[in-house]
């Protein structure tokens, strides 16, 4: 299993502020992901990276920004944070391990409040 | 429109009975599956997963069933434990196809009584 880390695990921001969400992960994982859920919805990809220098955006359309400078580290930026950016973010990596391709591993959120 | 649907938004089973949570895809490139379990202000965890190319796969409690011709998989839990209670979530991937993303359901709640 991965160990995948985030912080903050929770924040509560007033509007306008820009955050940065950090995740890592210290498996060498080249594929890492972000994700938004809201309660009683489904996960959607906002951010992806299949390695250093590496970011695509995913389904859902976010504002936010990502970067992948180095393999461990992939943090999310919100530069004017709105309420509607209210929301779980869930970061990601994926295993390499033939067998298990396409099984992510998750860290344990952050939990953003907009005001 | 969802490729992954969990028709069941909430499920309650007695403790030591067995809990069947069910999951439908539309998409027929899909060749992974996926189960992750998950607690409030927690992220998923990944329970136990399946290839196109099996029907069942089984890990202690979990097994999961894959029916490829009804495009629909289910995961057992038996015996069900009161520390079940969480978020189950389905997911697949086509890989080589989307890159290996995956694609979740909406979730079932289980809550497994004592």
């Amino acid at each position: 299993e991965a160990d995948i880390y985030q912080t903050p695990r929770y924040l509560v921001i007033g509007t306008g502020k820009k955050i940065t969400l950090e995740c890592s992960q210290t498996m060498g994982h080249d594929k890492m992901y972000w994700y938004q859920q809201d309660p009683g919805m489904e996960l959607h990809l906002i951010h992806y990276s299949y390695g250093v220098n590496s970011t695509e955006k995913g389904d859902l359309s976010s504002e936010s920004t990502v970067s992948r400078i180095r393999t461990e580290h992939f943090p999310l930026t919100l530069e004017s944070a709105r309420p509607s950016h209210t929301s779980q973010y869930l970061c990601a990596s994926q295993s390499p391990i033939a067998g298990e391709t396409d099984t992510q591993y998750f860290g344990p959120g952050t939990r953003l409040t907009v005001l | 429109d969802q490729q992954v649907k969990q028709n069941s938004p909430s499920l309650s089973v007695q403790e030591g009975r067995i809990s069947i949570l069910n999951c439908d895809y539309t998409n027929s490139m899909f060749d992974y599956f996926l189960w992750y379990k998950k607690y409030p202000a927690e992220g998923p965890t990944f329970l136990i997963s399946i290839s196109s190319i099996k029907d069942k796969n089984e890990d202690g409690r979990f097994t999961v069933f894959l029916n490829k011709s009804a495009k629909h998989l289910s995961l057992h839990i038996v015996p069900s434990q009161p520390g079940d209670s969480a978020v189950y979530f389905c997911a697949a991937s086509s890989y080589g196809g989307s890159q290996g993303n995956l694609i979740f359901g909406k979730g079932t709640k289980l809550s497994v009584k004592p």
